[in-house]
């Protein structure tokens, strides 16, 4: 069974640009997480979706939104890039019922 | 929230040494989970342990809920043990990292 996939893998863009990364779970596994990694916050939680529907949202600010489709594929979106919002973006699945969750490789982003 | 604790924070072992990585958290949790993040960012899991005892190989894991800890064994560690060590504990989907243990074995 293929593993959680994301893209894309690495990104540059420039300050008050916007980006979409896109994250697509294991087979079967209806919900999707999203985190955060940089140097000085560590691992931060962004948001979960389930069946299309945000399930819970971290402490982000308004600019970073995200959205699931009916094949359970996500896609998170950040508006107006700062230079802070320089970090890895993971993206993890879980099967309904089951709180293990399973990583991608990541998509590293940096903004110049 | 959840605080989370790791410790140590960095840890240098001779190859073939045991080890043992303690987390701690502030609250009661029904997921918790061990993690190596590989040197290109992935984390692989290695357990899945909100409570109890587990064993893979060379690793074993133990979580006392009760007290709020868990514990990472590390036996006869190999250099492709290197790597950083996070704990991830929460209330569902919603994982809080702690720092993480940055281990270093040497051969």
């Amino acid at each position: 069974k293929a593993g959680v996939t994301q893209t894309p893998r690495y990104l540059i863009k420039t300050r008050g640009q916007q980006v979409t990364l896109s994250c697509s779970p294991i087979s079967g596994h209806r919900s999707v997480s999203w985190y955060q990694q940089t140097p000085g916050q560590g691992l931060q939680f962004l948001f979960e979706y389930f069946s299309e529907t945000q399930r819970n949202k971290g402490n982000f600010p308004g600019r970073f939104s995200g959205r699931q489709f009916s094949n359970s594929r996500s896609e998170m979106n950040v508006s107006t890039l700062e230079l802070g919002d320089s970090a890895l973006y993971l993206c993890a699945s879980s099967l309904h019922g089951s709180y293990e969750q399973y990583f991608g490789p990541g998509t590293r982003l940096t903004v110049t | 929230g959840i605080q989370v604790e790791q410790s140590p924070p960095d840890l240098i072992l001779q190859e073939g040494a045991n080890s043992t990585l303690r987390c701690n958290f502030s609250d009661s949790v029904n997921n918790l989970q061990w993690f190596h993040q590989n040197p290109w960012g992935q984390l692989i899991n290695l357990f899945y342990i909100p409570s109890g005892t587990k064993q893979n190989g060379r690793l074993s894991a133990t979580t006392v809920a009760t007290e709020r800890y868990s514990l990472l064994y590390i036996s006869s560690s190999q250099t492709t043990d290197s790597g950083v060590y996070f704990c991830a504990v929460g209330a569902g989907n919603m994982l809080t990292f702690g720092g993480g243990t940055r281990l270093m074995v040497k051969p």
